[in-house]
Order: structure tokens, then sequence, then C-alpha cells
């Protein structure tokens, strides 16, 4: 079984277009993660979520808006998407209750392509 | 303004050597320093992680390092595996923050 699945892995779309970026994690965990990988390979925090509270936004442009139906699921949806959004997405998610960095755990990734 | 630097992109060794993997960083408040392994259209899985009230962290065939005067951590592998061949990512975390501070990577190849 996958601890933290997403979908679509794959998703190429046009300019201006809206899409949903889908994300699961059966671990129980309390918080859940989306990060990007940009063209220079960082990974980069965006949004974090604990049972369903929005606890960090890093900046990131009104079109991104993370989604929480529930402590094991957190979406994302870009509205009028730009070329610059192209790249990895990866959800993630964590029990905070232990935080100290090792118990991060990643879903395989979503390859965003903007044309 | 990037916090944690990795600054070789990537390093070739030849199988059954020493791999070290180097990690910079600026922020002084990181309390927790992690290393993790990505393979190709996988996410990162957690390697091996140290304390900042430590300096060395040894799991089997990994070792971390910490010199927090020098700001600066590394990844030793021995011996090195064609299985280790991946893209490591280094990342540090701020007490009480609930996230991670990655770099950007090293691809790491062992050759037979």
């Amino acid at each position: 079984d996958t601890a933290v699945s997403q979908t679509p892995k794959y998703l190429v779309t046009q300019m201006g277009n809206d899409k949903s970026i889908k994300c699961e994690q059966n671990l129980g965990h309390d918080t859940m993660y989306w990060y990007k990988q940009d063209s220079k390979k960082f990974l980069k925090i965006m949004f974090s979520y604990n049972n369903k509270e929005l606890i960090i936004n890093e900046t990131v442009p009104n079109r991104f808006s993370p989604k929480s139906p529930d402590k094991a699921h957190l979406n994302l949806h870009i509205n009028s998407l730009e070329l610059g959004d192209s790249a990895v997405y990866f959800c993630a998610s964590s029990q905070v209750t232990f935080f100290s960095g090792n118990t991060i755990y990643f879903g395989e990734g979503s390859w965003l392509t903007v044309v | 303004d990037q916090q944690v630097k990795q600054n070789s992109p990537s390093l070739s060794v030849q199988e059954g050597r020493i791999s070290i993997l180097n990690c910079d960083y600026t922020n002084s408040m990181f309390d927790y320093f992690l290393w993790y392994k990505k393979y190709p259209a996988e996410g990162p899985t957690f390697l091996i992680s140290i304390s900042s009230i430590k300096d060395k962290n040894e799991d089997g065939r990994f070792t971390v390092f910490l010199n927090k005067s020098a700001k600066h951590l590394s990844l030793h592998i021995v011996p090195s595996q064609p299985g280790d061949s991946a893209v490591y990512f280094c990342a540090a975390s701020l007490q009480g923050a609930q996230k991670l501070v990655f770099g950007q990577g090293t691809r790491l190849t062992i050759n037979p």
C-alpha cells in the first residue's frame, strides 16, 4: 500500500487552464504538505495543513488554493496556469506530534507541464 | 535567499569507495538536519538525521557529520554500492517551524 499517493503523476496543460492535483495519505498523520521542486531543483514548501487547518502558507500566489476535506487528504488546485508553474509538486505528510524532520513521508510527485 | 545549499550538483564514485556529500547552511537556528534520498520518478525518502547538539550520527554504511562552527554537514557512505546511485537532498528544520528547508540536491553515481 502506498503511504502517500498523489494523482495525476503527469499533467500537460495549456496556459490559462485550471487544474487540480489530489493527495491522500493512509498513515494516520495529522499534518500534510505541498512542496514544489522548481527548475533549480530546490524543494520548497508551499503549504502545510494540520487537521484540516492551514498552518503554513509560503507566499504562494493566490492562484494556488489547497483544500483539505479531511486530515487524510490535501488537494492542490491551481487557477489560470502560467508557464512558470511548470514543476514537480510533491505531497507529504508527518505526525506533527513527533516532528523532528525524520517522519516526513513524500509522495512520488506530480510532473506539471504548462505549454 | 537559499538557507541550505549543496554546491556540487553531481558526484561520481567507484563502487566500494567512500562517497562524501556536502551541505552548507546559513541559519544558525536550525536544530535538526536530515538527508533524503531520491530515485528517479519517486519521492524523497528519509535516510539519516542529526540533531544540532551532536556532531556525528552513524547508521550502517551511512554517517552524517555536523560542524556547527562552519555551518556545514556531510554525508559519508562507505562502502558505496550501485544502489546508492540517486539524488541526495540535505534538509534542515527550525524548532517548532514544522517544515523542512531543502538544498538543491546532489546526484551521486556509483560506477562499477
